[in-house]
């Protein structure tokens, strides 16, 4: 069964400060892998999205990683700012014969204080 | 970039009310659209996946007399909720693709989400 893992579920930190989300996943075959951030009552906004053959992504302030062999991604969020205050949601792609398959992990809240 | 737009963005109704929720691709032609519904503090579960001019796809355990879904045109899919009952409230999120199948590098583009409140 294909699942994606998240980890912290809840993170605060000081505006300022840098952070790491987790994201785990045993999806197959693996097509791609993506963050999401979703603000409080609003759809999720693309941040990246990583193909096998890529390790590293960059996107402002928001650095995401992939490992395909050990299937691990992180997102990492530099010099933190009020507004990065949401729930950031990784999102992996399989790819078969009927089309694409999203698996959503469970997101990560944080909580950016002053 | 690419727009999808959803339309209410908030409803509260009585129970036993139908309740139609359109999403439309603003600047593109969505030949897929998903919907999704998220609890609080949940993530996306996906409930159905329509293509234009054809039938939806829904995921096991979601009722597709319950839930409506209408694709019929490229900008346009709506999702009717019938009958709608005070566990039926929720966020409803739907998203669009440029392309169906096999394009699975093609970004998921979604709306701003409906919440969804049945008294």
């Amino acid at each position: 069964k294909n699942q994606v893992e998240q980890s912290p579920q809840s993170l605060i930190i000081l505006e300022g400060k840098n952070c790491t989300l987790q994201c785990n996943y045993t999806v197959s075959p693996f097509s791609n892998l993506r963050w999401y951030k979703q603000d409080t009552g609003r759809g999720p906004v693309s941040l990246t999205i990583m193909t096998f053959s890529e390790n590293t992504k960059s996107n402002g302030r928001y650095t995401a990683t992939l490992d395909a062999d050990t299937k691990q991604s992180s997102l990492h969020i530099t010099a933190s700012q009020l507004s990065d205050s949401a729930s950031y949601i990784c999102v992996v792609s399989a790819s078969n014969n009927a089309g694409n398959m999203l698996t959503f992990g469970g997101g990560t809240r944080l909580m950016v204080k002053p | 970039g690419a727009v999808v737009s959803q339309h209410p963005s908030r409803v509260i109704c009585k129970s036993g009310t139908s309740v139609k929720i359109e999403c439309r691709s603003l600047d593109f032609q969505a030949t897929t659209m998903f919907w999704y519904r998220q609890f609080p503090k949940k993530s996306l579960m996906l409930m159905a996946t329509s293509n234009e001019g054809s039938k939806a796809t829904y995921e096991q355990g979601v009722e597709k007399d319950k839930f409506l879904i209408n694709h019929a045109s490229l900008t346009l899919s709506t999702l009717t909720v019938t009958s709608a009952h005070p566990e039926d409230s929720s966020f409803y999120i739907c998203s669009a693709t440029e392309h169906t199948g096999t394009y699975s590098n093609q970004p998921q583009h979604f709306g701003d989400g409906t919440r969804l409140s049945i008294l």
